[in-house]
């Protein structure tokens, strides 16, 4: 079935450190790709989408690229700030049509300043 | 209104007892999931509106959990006779489109159900 696996966490890096959280899917298809963030005490935010092979999802200095010969959308950033301090999560469009999205366990990512 | 609100934002029931979670939708979406979100996990689907048609409800775990979308707005997820298993955050996301829809969801910022 459809399943999305993250690198598992907790990821802890300095202010300013280079960010890199792995995500490789399983689905049929070409689904559209998001990922996720959850701040302490919010509720689950769009971070960035892809819909197609080779589109680059960007916000807030954050990447991902769809890659479908490796069925991979790995989030990353050049620069983090204390600020992006929250959990990850990568999801994929599960099959069926009905548009449920299929998530990662989440990447807690604590960055110190 | 402005996002997606859920109520009550925490519920605490004693085991056996029967809950109701309530989400209202942002105003005209046409697309409304439910989540289960456990400790430390990714959400997981628990079922699909579109509008006030159930078109998926295979991720709801045991036949007491029922949704329900009357009006093709608000939507109220019960849980009957709850256990301590389904202690979880129930998240509720919304979408103004059809399914596989290039938008994602919005979500609110969830249910937080503890059963003792």
């Amino acid at each position: 079935g459809d399943s999305v696996t993250q690198m598992e966490g907790p990821v802890t890096l300095s202010e300013e450190a280079f960010l890199t959280i792995n995500c490789t899917y399983t689905a049929t298809g070409y689904p559209s790709l998001f990922w996720y963030v959850q701040y302490p005490g919010e509720g689950l935010q769009l971070l960035l989408k892809a819909t197609k092979a080779d589109d680059k999802g960007s916000n807030k200095g954050f990447e991902a690229t769809y890659r479908k010969e490796t069925t991979s959308f790995h989030l990353e950033k050049g620069s983090v700030q204390v600020s992006d301090s929250a959990v990850y999560f990568c999801a994929v469009y599960g099959s069926g049509n009905t548009g449920k999205l299929i998530f990662g366990q989440g990447t807690t990512l604590q960055v110190k300043p | 209104g402005a996002g997606v609100s859920q109520s009550p934002r925490y519920k605490v029931a004693k085991r056996g007892q029967d809950v109701a979670l309530r989400c209202d939708p942002i105003s005209g979406h046409v697309s409304l999931f439910w989540y289960q979100q456990a400790l430390g996990q990714g959400p997981e689907f628990l079922t699909y509106f579109q509008n006030e048609a159930q078109l998926d409800k295979s991720g709801l775990p045991s036949d007491r959990f029922f949704a329900e979308r009357p009006e093709g707005s608000v939507s109220t997820l019960k849980i009957q006779r709850t256990q301590q298993e389904d202690s979880a955050v129930y998240l509720c996301a919304s979408s103004p489109d059809n399914p596989q829809g290039a938008f994602g969801y919005t979500f609110g910022s969830g249910t937080r159900l503890t059963v003792v």
